[in-house]
C-alpha cells in the first residue's frame, strides 16, 4: 500500500462547476500538507500548504485536513478553463522531502 | 528572479550509455532534491542535500544512479548504464531550508528516454 493515496481520474467538469480533489495517508508522522498544480510539461508549483486540521482558504480554492481520518481534500469553486492541469497532493516527510500522491487529472471546459 | 533551471530539457539514449542531468537551483537556496516522475505518477523522491553534502539518498533505486553538489549550488543526477526502465522525468527542486515549512520550487524537468 502506498503511503499516499490519489484519485488519478481523469476529472471532466464544466466551467463554473465546484472541483473536489482528496487524498488519504497512512503515517502518522505527516504533518505538513500541500496540493501542487501541474500544467503538461511543466514542474509542479505549490498552490496551498496547511499543517492542522481544518480549513484553509485562497480565493477560489480551500484546502481542508482531516488529521484524525488521514485524509485531505482540495475544492474550486467556479472552476475555470485555466485550472486544467493535474493536481498533486503531498505530504512532508522528516528533512522535508515530500511525498506525493498519483496526482488527479482535471479538465474544464468552457 | 530565475526560477530553478534544468538541462538539458529532453534527453535520449541508448540503453548502456552513461547521462548527466544538471540542475541549476535558485540562487541562495541551500536544499536541493531530485524526484523523479514516471508517466501517469507523482514524483517520487530521490536524493537531496543541504549545501555540499547528500542528506538523504534513500531514494535512488540502485548504485547506477549517483548525484553530486560539489560547490552547494548546482547539482548533477549521473545515471549509469541505463535502462529502459530508467526512462521518465527527472525533476529539481530547490528551497531555502529542509523544514517542512520552506516550499520547494521546481524546475521544468529533464524528460530522458532511453531506447
Amino acid at each position: 500500500q502506498k503511503e499516499v493515496e490519489q484519485d488519478p481520474g481523469p476529472l471532466s467538469v464544466p466551467e463554473g462547476a465546484i472541483v473536489s480533489l482528496n487524498c488519504t495517508y497512512s503515517n502518522s508522522a505527516f504533518q505538513y500538507f500541500m496540493w501542487y498544480r501541474q500544467y503538461s510539461r511543466k514542474g509542479p508549483e505549490l498552490l496551498m500548504y496547511t499543517y492542522s486540521s481544518g480549513n484553509k482558504e485562497d480565493g477560489r480554492f480551500t484546502a481542508q485536513v482531516d488529521k484524525s481520518s488521514k485524509y485531505i481534500s482540495l475544492f474550486i469553486r467556479d472552476s475555470q478553463p485555466s485550472d486544467s492541469a493535474t493536481y498533486l497532493c503531498a505530504m512532508s516527510a522528516p528533512g522535508g522531502k515530500l511525498i506525493f500522491g498519483q496526482g488527479t487529472e482535471l479538465s474544464v471546459k468552457p | 528572479g530565475a526560477g530553478v533551471s534544468q538541462t538539458p530539457s529532453n534527453k535520449v539514449t541508448e540503453k548502456g550509455k552513461y547521462v548527466e542531468l544538471r540542475c541549476d537551483p535558485i540562487s541562495g537556496h541551500t536544499a536541493l532534491y531530485w524526484y523523479r516522475q514516471s508517466l501517469g505518477q507523482g514524483p517520487e523522491f530521490l536524493i537531496y542535500f543541504q549545501g555540499t553534502g547528500a542528506a538523504d539518498d534513500s531514494g535512488l533505486p540502485n548504485d547506477r544512479f549517483f548525484a553530486v553538489r560539489p560547490e552547494g549550488s548546482v547539482s548533477t543526477l549521473k545515471i549509469q548504464r541505463t535502462e529502459r526502465g530508467d526512462s521518465a522525468v527527472y525533476l529539481c527542486a530547490s528551497s531555502t531550508g529542509v523544514g517542512g515549512t520552506d516550499t520547494q520550487y521546481f524546475g521544468p524537468g529533464t524528460r530522458l528516454t532511453v531506447l
